[in-house]
């Protein structure tokens, strides 16, 4: 698999329920990022890796959401106490290098909270 | 922060014209300038950036226009097809900040 891979492509859970979505990069990219859209929207930003460390988290809602990348390749989102609100497509993306340059997302994980 | 807005947010055109869609930016640190197509079901992808340093870029049927003064960006497809029919999303960033990216245009190509 050359690609950005991430699972689930589907989640329903129920409002309060908690949520794990995961990441596996393009082998080889040192960062990753995680993006939210919603329908009709554009990608918005929620945190980026550089490695294992968060380099910027600044566009994480609040905190029930979380990231992590504990070995610098694959990464999980979690969601604390879902709320319907947060009902989105989750896009991870990876890059080779840090700077500027493309970014290759996945297919998304579709998140459905009732 | 950065705030891209994007225009039109739909656009339909006859096959074989062309489309223009336009992006506007609010940070002039701004340096890089990507757009990326988004298929139904699918991630998007990259299909064409620019830097700060040129005014146009072109990829066959594709091209980029950047205008630093103004702050704002154009995709120009021509001789448009069927299989271009897709949302559209420019974007902006400056180093190694994250992409902001627009709301999106819906290209639909009528045959």
């Amino acid at each position: 698999g050359a690609g950005v891979s991430q699972t689930p492509s589907n989640k329903v859970t129920e409002k309060g329920k908690y949520v794990e979505l995961r990441c596996d990069p393009i082998s080889g990219h040192t960062a990753l990022y995680w993006y939210r859209q919603s329908l009709g929207q554009g990608p918005e930003f929620l945190i980026y890796f550089q490695g294992t460390g968060a380099a910027d988290d600044s566009g994480l809602p609040n905190d029930r959401f979380f990231a992590v990348r504990p070995e610098g390749s694959v990464s999980t989102l979690k969601i604390q106490r879902t709320e319907r609100g947060d009902s989105a497509v989750y896009l991870c993306a990876s890059r080779d290098r840090m700077n500027t340059g493309e970014l290759f997302f996945g297919e998304g994980s579709r998140l459905t909270v009732l | 922060g950065e705030n891209v807005e994007q225009h039109p947010s739909t656009l339909s055109v006859q096959e074989g014209d062309s489309a223009v869609i336009k992006c506007t930016y609010s940070d002039s640190a701004s340096n890089y300038f990507p757009w990326y197509k988004q298929e139904l079901g699918k991630g998007p992808q990259l299909i064409i950036d620019i830097r700060s340093n040129v005014g146009e870029k072109k990829d066959q049927r594709i091209a980029v226009t950047l205008n630093k003064t103004a702050k704002h960006f154009s995709l120009h497809i021509t001789e448009t097809q069927p299989e271009d029919s897709a949302v559209y999303f420019c974007a902006a960033s400056f180093g190694n900040t994250p992409l902001v990216f627009g709301k999106g245009t819906r290209l639909s190509v009528i045959a």
